[in-house]
């Protein structure tokens, strides 16, 4: 079965630059999660989208944007990249229940 | 906000030995779920809760919705190698969005 695919695997910008994170959800799923795990942390909330419009926000620094398209697919814009960003990005896509959430492998962003 | 804490941090075991992991919470959670995250890659589903004191397993894993609605555990038994990585509580409120718990390293030695 189709998973929750997230490009590009891995990224390393510098320090100011921006980059764009894509997540492509379960097909016929319309909600995506993201979530920001540094190195040995637990993933932390970031934002999530329903049917295009944001549904929830959480520990998303200014910098960040996010949105979801018409193909429910969602893109996160970082901009003015601090060393701090380093981390990997997760978005998940919940179960059509809402009770479950499945993962991306996750993209590993390396500001240097 | 809600916080969710999760014991041990690490845990190392000999192979063919049962794992307890517990989370618990200031807050209620409608549902727990439990993940392995393997480096570098996503976590992955184990096991999912939605009712309080509901046991359920999964090939070696069980893991427990505690009655108060604020904690749940995990057991792993006779724990093998590739059972290696962290493990994740994570809780979901009124909102959609997880909770994660602050994970349990998990190394197994042969």
């Amino acid at each position: 079965a189709a998973g929750v695919i997230q490009s590009p695997r891995h990224l390393i910008k510098e320090k100011r630059e921006t980059a764009t994170l894509k997540c492509y959800p379960i097909p016929r799923h319309d909600t995506v999660y993201w979530y920001q795990q540094g190195p040995g942390q637990d993933p932390q909330f970031l934002i999530s989208f329903y049917e295009k419009m944001q549904s929830d926000k959480g520990s998303i620094p200014d910098r960040f944007s996010a949105q979801q398209f018409s193909d429910y697919h969602s893109e996160l814009n970082m901009s003015s990249l601090e060393l701090g960003d380093s981390a990997l990005y997760f978005c998940a896509t919940p179960s059509k229940g809402n009770t479950e959430a499945f993962f991306g492998q996750g993209t590993r962003l390396t500001v240097v | 906000g809600q916080q969710l804490n999760q014991s041990p941090q690490s845990m190392f075991i000999q192979e063919g030995e049962d794992v307890s992991m517990n989370c618990t919470s200031s807050s209620i959670f409608n549902t727990w779920l439990w993940y392995k995250q393997d480096p570098g890659e996503g976590p992955v589903l184990l096991i999912a809760l939605y009712k309080a004191g509901e046991l359920t397993s999964n090939g070696r894993l069980t893991a427990q919705f505690g009655i108060t609605r604020k904690d749940s555990f995990l057991n792993i038994s006779a724990s093998i190698p590739s059972d290696v990585g962290i493990y994740f509580c994570a809780g979901q409120g009124n909102t959609d969005k997880l909770i994660f718990g602050t994970g349990t390293r998990l190394q197994v030695f042969p």
